[in-house]
């Protein structure tokens, strides 16, 4: 079945030490998203790529940054995590033109 | 600029009962909106939206433009429909194209 794919499910890193979440694609669709949710509250948006242009959200710290190697891949890298980066991360995609977008299961952050 | 709110919360009803599942909006063009829901260790997922005119899982979203709204609503609940669910206002035009704007979400709770 085409879906979004996202690994680790779960990820522990240290306080100020880098981490990468991934995301892949098999829907082939031209535009990912990435998000954060935190405990019960609506995802907020951190930035997409349609294709290749990136997308910066304006209220998204520096300390967070995406890499799109390809249509099927997207990277999350966070810099320096902080204990305010615990969170769960979700994966989406659409395909232009068409707004409805497709989630994956989410990597949840935790920060120690 | 674009807004969504679901002004509860939290929701509790017994199963058989109907439930109503409020959504505003604020948005200055025609909206096209969505539902949203994450049942609980699943990921996020359309349920439905409003172009489509469909019945999902016995829920229908009526856009009522007068009142700025689309809530969700379903005759009689069931146990199943315990679950988070957001409403969602995509953006429309330029880079922000499919950008969703979620609601703060509500936590469906039904009780046998």
């Amino acid at each position: 079945d085409a879906m979004v794919i996202q690994n680790p499910r779960y990820q522990v890193t240290q306080f100020g030490k880098p981490v990468t979440l991934s995301c892949s694609q098999t829907l082939n669709h031209n535009v990912m998203y990435w998000y954060q949710q935190k405990s019960s509250q609506a995802p907020k948006l951190l930035f997409h790529y349609y294709d290749k242009d990136f997308n910066n959200e304006a209220d998204t710290p520096d300390n967070f940054q995406s890499r799109r190697p390809n249509t099927s891949f997207c990277f999350l890298d966070i810099r320096s995590p902080g204990l305010g980066d615990a969170a769960m991360y979700l994966c989406a995609t659409s395909r232009w033109g068409q707004e409805t977008q497709y989630f994956g299961p989410g990597t949840r952050l935790l920060v120690l | 600029a674009q807004r969504v709110t679901q002004p509860e919360k939290l929701l509790s009803v017994f199963k058989g009962a109907p439930v109503e599942l409020k959504c505003n909006y604020s948005y200055s063009g025609s909206p096209e909106l969505f539902w949203y829901v994450q049942y609980s260790r699943q990921r996020l997922q359309l349920l439905l939206r409003h172009i489509s005119r469909e019945s999902i899982k016995g829920f229908t979203a009526d856009l009522n433009k007068g009142e700025t709204s689309f809530h969700l609503k379903k005759p009689f609940a069931q146990e199943e429909d315990s679950a988070m669910y957001y409403c969602a206002l995509p953006n429309a035009g330029g880079t922000s194209y499919g950008k969703l704007t979620f609601g703060q979400g509500t936590i469906l709770t039904v009780h046998p």
